[in-house]
């Protein structure tokens, strides 16, 4: 994962639009990626998955889009909802057992 | 749902004592994780266990030690804790087969004095 120094970058949506939470992973060699959501107090929370062999995939509100040739990931959530104020970060799956993580993007929905 | 308890939410230690972390996960799963959480450096993987009395050092495993004696539980052992070693301490599990998540506990938010 990249340290991005001591302050989160913060996303501010408006309560009811969509977000984009974007990251950006560093080996070309990972195969396997995973959004996680984690609210104050608590632990990682997984939300979705993509292997490397898809650019694309769906969940319930939530879509990740994967970029290979630019080695970009993105998480969309739609319709953003007061709940889906939190940290969310990336994970890349390297070696079988071995995860990264990016440091995280803070959501912040405004009522 | 996959459950990993951590055994307590918040500790305080002295210097130089012998720490313990304890974490349970309940679906029977191959491989667990002790995570390291400190503001501005993501996740930083300590160790892990692909199987019982099995583990491996991950990336910041000095000062640490751990132990698998049963599958379902994985500890984390401070030999001698330091200050430097307060952070927010993350346990997580998942099946050993490709393309799986790991699940995470709720931490143990750690203080040494």
């Amino acid at each position: 994962g990249e340290n991005v120094g001591l302050h989160l970058p913060t996303l501010s949506v408006q309560e009811g639009d969509n977000s984009i939470i974007n990251c950006a992973y560093s080996n070309s060699a990972s195969d396997y990626f995973i959004w996680y959501k984690q609210e104050s107090g608590k632990g990682p929370q997984f939300i979705i998955d993509i292997r490397s062999n898809m650019d694309k995939r769906q969940g319930q509100r939530v879509t990740v889009l994967l970029n290979k040739t630019v080695k970009h990931l993105s998480l969309q959530i739609a319709a953003t909802q007061p709940g889906d104020s939190a940290v969310y970060f990336c994970a890349e799956n390297r070696d079988f057992n071995k995860f990264y993580f990016g440091s995280g993007t803070k959501l912040n929905v405004k009522p | 749902d996959v459950k990993v308890t951590q055994s307590s939410r918040y500790l305080v230690k002295r210097t130089g004592e012998k720490v313990f972390l304890e974490c349970v996960q309940d679906m029977d799963h191959e491989n667990m994780f002790w995570y390291r959480q400190d503001p501005g450096l993501g996740l930083r993987l300590i160790y892990f266990s692909y199987d019982v009395k099995m583990k491996e050092k991950g990336d910041i495993p000095e000062g640490y030690s751990v132990s698998r004696e049963k599958k379902e539980r994985f500890s984390l052992i401070l030999e001698s804790a330091s200050t430097n070693q307060t952070s927010m301490y993350l346990c997580a599990s998942r099946r050993q087969y490709s393309n799986q998540p790991q699940h995470f506990g709720d931490g143990t938010r750690l203080s040494i004095l």
